[in-house]
């Protein structure tokens, strides 16, 4: 079964980096985009970026062009959101989702569980 | 950037009712349009796709129709397990954007 299982979250200070990962098994990783999607507390929603099959597509919230890196090494299975100058407004849960589709954008059909990052002094 | 503005923000049933849920998209999004499940502490849950197709493995009291700018989401009989916000979302460009979610309780 299709499993997505993010880790790398925690507490870090404004202007500080983190780097999430998401583990991906049960399907074929290097055929489906896969998405960053994040929700502040008690928050809905917010797509921040999409990468394709096979990385050489990316694309970018406004909230995070220039100070996140989406990317991924098929070769491990594995999605990578790299976040610097952290604001204390990304304060949130981070979801990686799968892309029903290889290249462009269509539906979530799969999510990870959410790993939550805090941004505090 | 597309605004997805959904109705009502809350709304609370009874079990067995008939519960219907509109989202309204600020331009035409063909029926680039999926609805979600998001139960408290948990992913969301994809429903709905393409406005109308049921997502396999989802009860068949969800349905969803709508097209172009008028979107809507209904259970036909609630259960208990539905408590839940729901949440659209459209995919006609980028970037993707939600609607604010409609949090359902039982009565």
């Amino acid at each position: 079964q299709v499993q997505l299982v993010e880790s790398g979250g925690g507490v870090v200070q404004p202007g500080r980096s983190l780097r999430l990962s998401c583990a991906a098994s049960g399907f074929t990783f290097s055929d489906y985009g896969m998405h960053w999607v994040r929700q502040a507390p008690d928050m809905g929603l917010e797509w921040m970026a999409l990468v394709s099959y096979d990385g050489s597509n990316k694309y970018y919230a406004d909230s995070v062009k220039g100070r996140f890196t989406i990317s991924r090494d098929n070769s491990k299975n594995t999605l990578y959101l790299q976040m610097n100058s952290l604001r204390t407004e990304d304060t949130a849960v981070y979801y990686c989702a799968r892309d029903r589709h290889s290249s462009g954008w269509s539906r979530l059909d799969y999510w990870g569980q959410g790993i939550l990052v805090t941004v505090s002094s | 950037d597309i605004q997805m503005t959904q109705s009502p923000s809350s709304l609370s049933a009874s079990v067995g009712d008939r519960v219907t849920i509109t989202c309204q998209a600020s331009q035409d999004i063909s029926n680039y349009l999926t609805w979600y499940q998001q139960k408290p502490g948990k992913a969301p849950k994809l429903l709905i796709y393409d406005a109308s197709n049921l997502q396999a493995g989802v009860p068949s009291r969800f349905s969803g129709s709508g097209s172009g700018t008028k979107f809507t989401f209904t259970i036909s009989s609630l259960q208990r397990e539905d408590i839940a916000t729901y949440y659209c979302q459209h995919h006609d460009n980028l970037p993707i954007t939600f609607g604010q979610g409609t949090r359902l309780e039982i009565k």
